[in-house]
């Protein structure tokens, strides 16, 4: 099964964009890319998903390496709202999700 | 549109004492998942359920979990007897397929 390996903290300025990494050396060539993100008390929620091409939404942009061993999930303006730990999930049998520790990431102001 | 509830929100029992955490997943959505976290760390998966089957339950500790999901709409979790080591957030999810996974807000187990 794929794993992933993401720093454990990060920390960003307000309003500065912020590049969250990924590594996933093992992955396959059908695996999906995604993204959740967990805010402090709350369930994760979504924030994109990709399978080869850079993809964009309005909370991120998820940029996928050529060789797909690795991704940057982009937030463009950090908010103090995007202190969050974020998790890099590469599902096992294309749905079970297997979360590691993700990165928790401090907004500064 | 209400998103995935769950109830209690927070439960404190004694060990040895049973509990039952209930999830109501949003409307339509045919797969169910229970997820339970540790304090600092990912969700993990417990079991999934794919209308009212449950399609992976290898990770949920049978001699004292288990769970329902009759009429795959709502699910009920339980644990019988509770261990000091289940304090934990439990997590319910649900989505349409494939797509991406909603959660509800969990509800915080204190096992005193």
């Amino acid at each position: 099964d794929a794993k992933t390996t993401q720093p454990n903290s990060m920390e960003s300025n307000e309003e500065e964009p912020v590049h969250l990494p990924c590594n996933h050396s093992t992955i396959s060539g059908t695996d999906y890319i995604h993204w959740y993100r967990q805010l402090p008390s709350q369930g994760p929620e979504y924030v994109i998903h990709g399978l080869t091409s850079n993809v964009n939404n309005r909370m991120a942009s998820l940029a996928i390496a050529e060789d797909r061993k690795s991704s940057t999930l982009i937030l463009h303006r950090a908010t103090l709202r995007d202190a969050a730990v974020y998790y890099c999930i590469l599902p096992l049998y294309g749905q079970n999700f297997v979360f590691g520790p993700g990165t928790r990431l401090s907004v500064l102001p | 549109e209400a998103g995935v509830v769950q109830s209690p929100r927070y439960k404190i029992i004694e060990k040895k004492q049973p509990v039952a955490f209930w999830c109501n997943p949003i409307s339509g959505h045919n797969t169910l998942y229970w997820y339970r976290q540790n304090l600092g760390q990912g969700p993990e998966l417990l079991i999934r359920y794919e209308n009212e089957e449950a399609v992976d339950d290898s990770q949920l500790p049978k001699d004292r979990f288990s769970a329902e999901r009759l009429k795959g709409v709502d699910s009920t979790l339980k644990i019988q007897p509770a261990e000091l080591g289940d304090s934990a957030v439990y997590l319910c999810a649900s989505s349409l397929g494939f797509d991406e996974q909603f959660f509800g807000p969990g509800t915080r187990l204190t096992v005193l």
